[in-house]
């Protein structure tokens, strides 16, 4: 079964912390994802990255970036944490490089992130 | 732009009644179509995917999901519902982009 995990359930920080989630895949796989999730609004997708040193943004990426110096890890970074990114966050997975239509995509369970 | 809509943000649903979740999706070509499923606490867990052929597609946990293009729908079903499917739900398409595009999400509710 593929695996994901992220380093934490639960974080709290203060605003204008800077802020690691980290998120780790045992499944070999290319493409990895970051996802922001808040009520009625679904999954938005933050960046994601297709390679070890790529990255592409997705539909939110301001006031975040990301890191892949290796193929199974993939830690998103906000630079000076705010108020209005409390939420929580969900990295995923999937085969293949690149978007690829109709891969399955492998999430971990989340961590969610509370900004004071 | 490519857009997914789940209507119903919450529903409640008796034990061993049936359940009906709705999505309806805006994309001009052929959609690939997810579910899934967020257990209290959990990651997401895929139910089923629809890419081609057969329109009703059976998935884990008993559920399954007919594409109708002509209603631009892919409705999740299950004909009995046990309290442990009590879950919030999300329905997904890729876009133009290749990148998932997911709906609001629908939080369901079993009561005994």
């Amino acid at each position: 079964d593929v695996k994901v995990t992220q380093s934490s359930r639960y974080l709290v920080k203060r605003t204008g912390e800077k802020v690691f989630l980290e998120c780790v895949q045992d499944m070999d796989h290319e493409n990895m994802f970051w996802y922001r999730q808040d009520p009625g609004l679904g999954l938005r997708l933050i960046y994601f990255s297709y390679d070890v040193k790529m990255k592409e943004k997705g539909d939110i990426p301001e006031g975040y970036s990301v890191s892949r110096e290796k193929k199974e890890r993939f830690s998103l970074i906000l630079e000076s944490a705010s108020t209005n990114q409390t939420s929580m966050y969900l990295c995923a997975s999937s085969w293949g490089r690149g978007p690829n239509v109709g891969e399955t995509q492998y999430f971990g369970p989340g961590t969610r992130l509370l900004v004071l | 732009a490519q857009s997914v809509t789940q209507p119903d943000i919450h529903i409640t649903v008796s034990e061993g009644a049936s359940l009906e979740l709705r999505c309806n999706y805006s994309y001009g070509a052929t959609p690939y179509l997810f579910w899934y499923v967020q257990s209290p606490g959990q990651g997401l867990q895929l139910l089923l995917k629809y890419f081609s052929g057969d329109t009703l597609v059976q998935g884990i946990k008993g559920f399954e999901a007919e594409f109708k293009r002509s209603q631009s729908s892919f409705n999740l079903r299950k004909p009995s519902v046990h309290w442990s499917d009590a879950a919030e739900y999300f329905c997904a398409v890729y876009n133009a982009g290749n990148m998932l595009t997911f709906g609001g999400g629908t939080r369901l509710m079993v009561k005994p």
